[in-house]
Formats: structure tokens, sequence, C-alpha cells
């Protein structure tokens, strides 16, 4: 069975903060994404990695970085949290072949205060 | 023009109906169609995918391609309160290395009152 974990559900932070979310996933996907969902304006894409140390720019890359240092894990870096990026934060991976089946994690719901 | 349109609803059905969820888009290289369904505080599901036109049936679940009028549909017939969720329609222009991005609609909201 398919699965993506994120490190936390819920986490609240204070503006100015830096903040690590984290995203593993056990099957072996070469692709992996992340994703911000916000109330009105649907998913979107703020970086991805199509392989190990590899990534690209999404539609809203600015005031985040991302690692990939080994295939499963996926890590989003806000450098200095603002309220602005209080959000629901979606991972998600696939396969090159069959990329467009994403499979999501659960979602990490992060408060900026 | 958005390349994906869905209407956010909230769309609110007795149960047992049949659902009727839409979207339409404007790219017409996007050749795969999938519907994600979304449980309140939890990520996105896949739940069904097509290529191209046509339609595919997954037992109450139906999706439909009509790449000419560039519209998608999916239908939920004998709808379950259990089936109340946020679905997301997605497309993406073609498959292969070197195309990783789906475009996703910003989701219907469904409620099945029982």
């Amino acid at each position: 069975d398919v699965k993506v974990t994120q490190s936390s559900r819920y986490l609240v932070k204070r503006t100015g903060e830096k903040v690590f979310l984290e995203c593993v996933q056990d099957m072996d996907h070469e692709n992996m994404f992340w994703y911000r969902q916000d109330p009105g304006l649907g998913l979107r894409l703020i970086y991805f990695s199509y392989d190990v140390k590899m990534k690209e720019k999404g539609d809203i890359p600015e005031g985040y970085s991302v690692s990939r240092e080994k295939k499963e894990r996926f890590s989003l870096i806000l450098e200095s949290a603002s309220t602005n990026q209080t959000s629901m934060y979606l991972c998600a991976s696939s396969l090159p072949t069959y990329q467009e089946t994403q499979y999501f994690g659960p979602g990490t719901r992060l408060l900026v205060l | 023009q958005k390349e994906v349109e869905q209407d956010p609803g909230p769309l609110s059905v007795p149960e047992g109906a049949i659902v009727s969820l839409n979207c339409t888009y404007s790219n017409s290289a996007f050749q795969y169609f999938m519907w994600y369904r979304q449980y309140s505080r939890k990520g996105p599901e896949l739940l069904m995918y097509t290529y191209s036109s046509g339609n595919k049936e997954d037992g109450r679940f139906t999706a439909q391609v009509d790449k000419s009028s560039k519209y998608i549909s999916l239908f939920i017939r004998d709808s379950q309160p259990s089936d109340s969720a946020t679905y997301l329609c997605a497309m993406s222009p073609y498959s292969g290395a070197g195309s990783y991005q789906l475009t996703f609609g910003k989701g219907t909201k469904l409620s099945v009152i029982p």
C-alpha cells in the first residue's frame, strides 16, 4: 500500500522562525512535490523534485526552499516564516512513467503567529 | 482565462441522488484526467484516472471526458453520506519523463444528506 507521511499534522510557529516540513515516501518514487492549499485558491505547486538533489520551482516558490538528499525524503523549508505562509501544506510523490498519478500525504496545517 | 475551471459549490444532495461534478479546461494539450477526493483535513486521494476521451466506470463512479468540448465530468450514483468530501479535478498534457506537473481545479465541496 502506497504511503506518504508528513512529519507533523499541526504546527504553530512564530513570525521569523525557520520552519522545516518533512515528507517521506516508501514507494521508491522518483518525483516528489510540495503544494500549499488555501481556501478559494486551490492547490498551488511550490517546488518539485524529479531526482535526488534535483529541484524545480513551481508556481509560488518565493519564501520557500527545498532539500532532497535521499530519494525517499523531501523537505520544505520556510527560511523566515511569515503570517501569509499560514496554510495547509501537502506533499505528494509519483513515478516518472506514471507521473500523472500523484499520491498525497495527510498534510501539515501550519499556523504562523 | 484560468486553465481549469471548477465550480466550488457547495453542492448538497440527498442520499441516493446521482451527483454530477464537472470541470472545464482551456489547454487542448491535456490528455490525462484525474479526479481526487479529499476528506476534511486530509490529503487528496486518487479516485479515477482516464486518458483522452471516453468513459471509465468504477463501481458507483463514472468519469467522462469530452475533449472536443474541453469538459470532464464525474458522476456518483446512489450517493452516500460517506461521499461527502471535496472533489478535485486534475489534468496533465502528456506522460513520460519531463512532464511532472498536474493542473488542478479548485475543488467542489459535496455534502450528501442522510
